[in-house]
Order: structure tokens, then C-alpha cells, then sequence
């Protein structure tokens, strides 16, 4: 069974560093063709991919936050790390993980809410 | 990247109804097209992959055709439990892609 959870501060500062970790289980980030990814959602308004890393360590990001997402991997505790500077207010979002394998994203963590406030 | 547009942004339908969604992408994608439901507060759970096959546990009122670049979600009968917001997400990119949604709405 494949479960997926997000970890982090529920509340950064303006200008702050976003860093949250998603802890899976049920497979191996080692496996050839799987990928974990980063989905989030503001308030009210549609899904947005942030980013995603391989089995292979090939990463993708959205070019229009490429500058400010880093995705890594630790394998050996089955856990992917998304960091985002410079938190804005807009970045208010509910953050999801998720699991891919070849063109099938079908498993989610239950996302985390994050707001960005002073 | 290749761009989804999903279309209508909402709609409003009854208990029973047929309704169907469309996504375009600019550029073709093949099969590489798939259909999720999203409630409120809850994360997208997976209806539809490969344009057409449906996922474990999925009712088979739910559908989906197309290859290319024109793709659609038929719900045949509208159920209570089908109110949701409906999200198309091409996945030939690496890094895959979103629609912008469709909201089911009770009329």
C-alpha cells in the first residue's frame, strides 16, 4: 500500500525559506520509472505542479518558480524535500506530494495547509 | 510545456444528468491525458489515465476519450456523490500539467 505525508511549518514570514518533507511508503524512489512530485492549490483556485524528482535524480520544476525550487531525495528514509525562498503571501497554498509512475499519478498525501503572513 | 485548456470552468447540472468536459492542449500528447476529482479539502483522487482507461474502484458511469490534442470526461447519470471540481492533467511533459478545473454544481 502506497501512503504519502507532508511535513513542515504550517506558517512562514514574507521573504521566509519554505521547507517541507514528504515521507512515503510502499515503494522505493531507487525504482526504475517512479517519481515524486510536488502539486499546490491556493485557496479556491485550480492544482498547480511545482516540481518533481525521479528514481534517476532527474528533477523538473515549473519554469515560473524554477528560480526559487529545490526538490531532493534521501532514499535510504523514503523521503523527498521541497524548498522554496522568498515566501510571499500568494504562495498561501495547500501543498501536496504525490507518487508517479510512467504517466499514472494516483497517489496523494493529504496535503499542508501553508500561510504566509507577517 | 504544453499547456492545458479545460473547459467550461463550471457547470451546473442535475441528479441524472449526462454532462461532459473537454481539455485541449496545443500540441498533441497522444494518450498522455488523465482525469481527476477533487472535494473540498480533500486531495484529487484519480478517475481516468491513458485518456480512456479508468482506475481501480472507479464507477464505469465514468469515461474518457480522445488522443491528440482533444480529450473529454463523460459522467453518464449524475450521482449525488458526483458534485465535485473535475481537473484534466496532461502527462507527457515531465513535469506534468494541470487544467484549470471544472466545478459540478447541483442545479
Amino acid at each position: 500500500q502506497i501512503t504519502l505525508k507532508e511535513s513542515g511549518p504550517t506558517l512562514v514570514k514574507p521573504t521566509q525559506t519554505l521547507t517541507l518533507t514528504c515521507t512515503f511508503s510502499g515503494f522505493s524512489l531507487s525504482t526504475n520509472g517512479v517519481g515524486v512530485g510536488w502539486i499546490r492549490q491556493p485557496p479556491g483556485k485550480a492544482l498547480e505542479w511545482l516540481g518533481i524528482i525521479y528514481w534517476d535524480d532527474d528533477r523538473h520544476y515549473s519554469p515560473s518558480l524554477k528560480s526559487r525550487l529545490t526538490i531532493t531525495k534521501d532514499t535510504s528514509k523514503n523521503q523527498v524535500v521541497l524548498t522554496m525562498t522568498n515566501m510571499d503571501p500568494v504562495d498561501t497554498a495547500t501543498y501536496f506530494c504525490a507518487h508517479r509512475l510512467e504517466d499514472i499519478v494516483a497517489h496523494w498525501g493529504q496535503g499542508i495547509l501553508v500561510t504566509v503572513s507577517s | 510545456d504544453i499547456p492545458v485548456t479545460q473547459s467550461p470552468s463550471s457547470l451546473s447540472a442535475s441528479v441524472g444528468d449526462r454532462v461532459t468536459i473537454t481539455c485541449r492542449t496545443s500540441q498533441s500528447i497522444s494518450t498522455f491525458l488523465n482525469w481527476y476529482q477533487q472535494k473540498p479539502g480533500k486531495a484529487p483522487k484519480l478517475l481516468i489515465y491513458s485518456a480512456s482507461t479508468l482506475h481501480s474502484g472507479v464507477p464505469s458511469r465514468f469515461s474518457g476519450s480522445g488522443s491528440g490534442t482533444d480529450f473529454s470526461l463523460t459522467i453518464t447519470s449524475l450521482q449525488p456523490e458526483d458534485f465535485a471540481t473535475y481537473y484534466c492533467q496532461q502527462s507527457y511533459s515531465s513535469l506534468p500539467i494541470f487544467g484549470g478545473g471544472t466545478k459540478v454544481e447541483i442545479k
